[in-house]
Order: structure tokens, then C-alpha cells, then sequence
């Protein structure tokens, strides 16, 4: 099976800030990673697929990059909308999804 | 536009079978390359892939929970079903239902509003 891990699990940024999250697989996985984004009580969205392709409808403040084991997911300016929680997912093999990256307000 | 919306029982008693549906529209399950499949999400936890079936009736599971999962689909009716045997306290979540689109990898792009499944006595 193919882990995923995620940095940090959560942290705090104001309004504007320049975010990054980083995804980790166990193995080499290419570029088949996908983002999503998820607000409480609502359904995960797809953000980024294949790494870096951004997904139709998706602000261009969010992009991806990364390839073989070490990907982020960085929001250029992190608007109030942004708050909510990240999650990777490998599409190499069986779908694994990471553990996560909560995103709050400083 | 693509919508899913999964249904089913909100409670279920430790050993029973769990059977959820997604009714969904927008698109069709006999068109090449599309399939449907289920993620839940523990309270508080993160997303776990359950299931997948693709157009042409090729399914797969999670390698950890296999044995306890069928997935079916109608493609008449426009659904899928995903029943889990033995139900325990742990598999309290909720569980989603989304679309695979054709040509990309194993992702969904259109998801179910969820379906919360409590699993106690």
C-alpha cells in the first residue's frame, strides 16, 4: 500500500498570506495526484488533479506542483473563502487519501 | 449538470448489513470510461476510498475492507449500490458516493451531498 502523509496537519494564516501545503507518498507515484478541498459539513472538492492541473472552475490563486514523492498545494493569497480543510490523494494505485491540512484563521 | 445523492439508514445495529444507494444524474454509467464510487469520512477523521465500479460492470475495493463490500450498479435506474456486512461501531461516518470521470485517473470530480450511518446498539 501507498502512504500518504501531509504538512503540516493544520496551521493559521491571515487573509492574504501565501500558503503552501506539502503532500508526501511512501512510494513513487508520478504525477498521480489530486487536492481537494473540504468545509465543515460539506462534501470534499476537487481542486488540482494530475499535480498540477488546475480543475474547471477552480480560482487560479490555487496551483499544485511536485512529482515522483514530494508534491505541494500552494494558495497564492488566501482569501476567507479559502479556510478549510486540504486533503492529497494518489491515484497511482488503490486510492489513498493523506490525513488532512486544516487551514484557520490566524 | 452532474448530481449524486446518496440514501439509506441513518442507524444500524452492530452486525447488521449496511446497503446505500446513490441516485445520480447527469451523466450515465454505460459510457465508456465513467464510474461511480464511495468514500466515507469517520467524525472528525479523514476520507477513506471504499469502492468503485466502472461503466463496464469492472469493479474494485479497498483491499483493506474487501471482503465485507459488494458494489452493483442499475444502469437503468440510474444507481449504485454499495452494501457493507458486519457492521461496527468503528464504520460510524459519512459516507459519500462520487462520480470518475472518463479519461483521468482514479479521481472524483462531482460528489454526493453524503449520508451520515451511526452504528450502535
Amino acid at each position: 500500500d501507498i502512504q500518504m502523509t501531509q504538512s503540516p496537519s493544520s496551521l493559521s494564516a491571515s487573509v492574504g498570506d501565501r500558503v503552501t501545503i506539502t503532500c508526501r507518498a511512501s512510494q513513487s507515484i508520478s504525477s498521480y495526484l489530486n487536492w481537494y478541498q473540504q468545509k465543515p459539513g460539506k462534501a470534499p472538492k476537487l481542486l488540482i488533479y494530475a499535480a498540477s492541473s488546475l480543475q474547471s472552475g477552480v480560482p487560479s490563486r490555487f496551483s499544485g506542483s511536485g512529482s515522483g514523492t514530494d508534491f505541494t498545494l500552494t494558495i497564492s493569497s488566501l482569501q476567507p473563502e479559502d479556510f478549510a480543510t486540504y486533503y492529497c490523494q494518489q491515484s497511482y494505485s488503490t486510492p489513498e487519501f493523506g490525513p488532512g491540512t486544516k487551514v484557520d484563521i490566524k | 449538470q452532474i448530481t449524486l445523492k446518496e440514501s439509506g439508514p441513518t442507524l444500524v445495529k452492530p452486525t447488521q448489513t449496511l446497503t446505500l444507494t446513490c441516485t445520480f444524474s447527469g451523466f450515465s454509467l454505460s459510457t465508456s470510461g465513467v464510474g461511480v464510487g464511495w468514500i466515507r469520512q469517520p467524525p472528525g477523521k479523514a476520507l477513506e476510498w471504499l469502492a468503485l465500479i466502472y461503466w463496464n460492470d469492472d469493479k474494485r475495493y479497498s483491499p483493506s475492507l474487501k471482503s465485507r463490500l459488494t458494489i452493483t450498479k442499475d444502469t437503468s435506474k440510474n444507481q449504485v449500490v454499495l452494501t457493507m456486512t458486519n457492521m461496527d461501531p468503528v464504520d460510524t461516518a459519512t459516507y459519500y458516493c462520487a462520480h470518475r470521470p472518463r479519461g483521468y485517473s482514479l479521481l472524483f470530480d462531482y460528489w454526493g451531498q453524503g449520508t451520515l450511518v451511526t452504528v450502535s446498539s
